[in-house]
């Protein structure tokens, strides 16, 4: 079993829909969760971390499941912009942090 | 404010040639610089962290190698390169082993 595991995807999602994603992790001992958005050919940018109680920033929403061991991100009233890459990014034992592979969201008109 | 300058940003290099990518960091002290690698349609592979001068943490055996010379400079290079060493290359910087700041990355080919 991979230690971060999410939809590879394309979701491909009309403009103003609302969309999820989950990612999955293996090590119960994990410390840390993040959501980074990555666009094609750039680098990966913080989008939010993930918090016990779960977190809202605008648009996007954040939730950790601890005894099911994933993260999830929610991205409502979907626009042209959201269209990237986004990578789980899980803080393990030994301060490592280990990026899933990325789900690609295509959001069209 | 913090600053990451990785270049080249695209490199074309032959088999069997040598590698140099640099990555430079301002407007911090005693940063964890890291070297991620990243191939088509893969994740992000950590290759290479160092938490202060001259001390390297290899993550995967390879081709590759890193130095720190100072504490704001991270060096990736190889002797001899591989076809399987194309790909996109990333630097980054944290303060602590939380959030990760990249640069700008740097798309090798070697053909």
């Amino acid at each position: 079993r991979k230690e971060v595991e999410q939809d590879p995807g394309p979701f491909n999602v009309p403009e103003g829909a609302t969309v999820a994603f989950n990612c999955t992790y293996s090590n119960s001992a994990s410390q840390s969760f993040f959501w980074y958005r990555q666009d094609c050919r750039k680098e990966p940018k913080l989008l939010m971390s993930v918090y016990s109680s779960g977190n809202e920033d605008g648009r996007f929403t954040a939730q950790l499941n601890r005894a099911s061991q994933y993260i999830s991100l929610l991205i409502r009233d979907s626009k042209l912009s959201d269209s990237a890459t986004y990578l789980c990014v899980v803080k393990g034992g030994g301060n490592k942090l280990t990026f899933g592979t990325g789900t690609q969201l295509k959001v069209e008109l | 404010s913090q600053t990451i300058h990785q270049w080249p940003a695209t490199l074309v290099q032959p088999v069997g040639s040598p590698l140099s990518l640099e990555c430079t960091v301002e407007g911090t002290s005693n940063p964890n610089l890291y070297w991620y690698r990243q191939a088509a349609g893969r994740g992000l592979q950590l290759l290479f962290y160092s938490v202060g001068i001259g001390q390297i943490s290899s993550e995967v055996p390879q081709n590759l190698s890193a130095s720190r010379p100072q504490d704001r400079q991270f060096i990736l290079s190889s002797k001899k390169l591989l076809l399987s060493d194309s790909g996109f290359y990333l630097c980054a910087w944290s303060n602590r082993f939380e959030r990760l700041f990249f640069g700008s990355g740097t798309q090798l080919s070697v053909l």
